[in-house]
């Protein structure tokens, strides 16, 4: 197996810019996790899925951020207008059913807001 | 305060050194507890979970949880240079909505050197 993928590894973009972050989770994982990196704040969730619904969002910093999974393949994260403040390093990561333990993390995006 | 805790370092140490990484929390509702391993630019990765209060030995780690002082700790033994990395730790809620939440440390920093 491919393991979760993320893309793009690295985004710069400029403060007010749209950005959207892309992951793939691990084909049969039910749970889709999103999750930001930072070295004061560690990790924190922000939002997660079960079977493509979202479950609970109350990790999103603000309205600015969004996050769908139009299918069990596929999730995006959207930063409209982005700041400085949210670089950081955003990963997605994928469990199965039952197996809360263990979740698979994909490489990461690492975003820089300018 | 931080519901986890967790000294960031960086810890450096010489090859075959016994590494001590400890975290502390707050939340009594915290079940599962796991260490996950973090290389560079990489996602992190599980290394161990253990659910009791006790010792978990696999190979060279060993986790160690105290839930009457809220305390755990992970042991590397016989240390390597491929130990280089950050360890988080990471514990486990149940969510009203199914799954599981993982609140993460900030990780503690471990060089290996020759």
């Amino acid at each position: 197996d491919a393991g979760v993928i993320q893309s793009p590894r690295h985004e710069v973009t400029e403060m007010g810019q749209e950005v959207t972050l892309r992951c793939k989770p691990i084909s049969g994982h039910d749970y889709l996790f999103w999750y930001r990196q930072t070295m004061m704040r560690g990790l924190e969730l922000l939002i997660y899925f079960n079977n493509n619904v979202p479950i609970d969002d109350s990790g999103m910093p603000e309205d600015r951020f969004s996050a769908k999974m139009p299918n069990a393949s596929f999730s995006t994260l959207k930063i409209q207008p982005s700041e400085p403040r949210d670089s950081a390093v955003y990963f997605c990561a994928s469990s199965r059913y039952r197996v809360y333990e263990k979740l698979f993390f994909g490489s990461g995006t690492q975003l820089s807001v300018l | 305060q931080k519901e986890v805790e967790q000294d960031p370092g960086p810890l450096s140490v010489p090859e075959g050194a016994i590494v001590s990484l400890n975290c502390t929390y707050s939340n009594s509702a915290f079940q599962y507890f796991m260490w996950y391993r973090q290389y560079s630019r990489k996602g992190p990765e599980l290394l161990m979970y253990t659910y009791s209060s006790g010792n978990k030995e696999d190979g060279r780690f060993t986790a160690q949880v105290d839930k009457s002082s809220k305390y755990i700790s992970l042991f590397i033994r016989d240390s390597q240079p491929s130990d280089s990395a950050t360890y988080l730790c990471a514990m486990r809620t149940p969510l009203t909505g199914g799954g599981n939440k993982l609140t993460f440390g900030t990780g503690t920093q471990l060089k290996v050197e020759l």
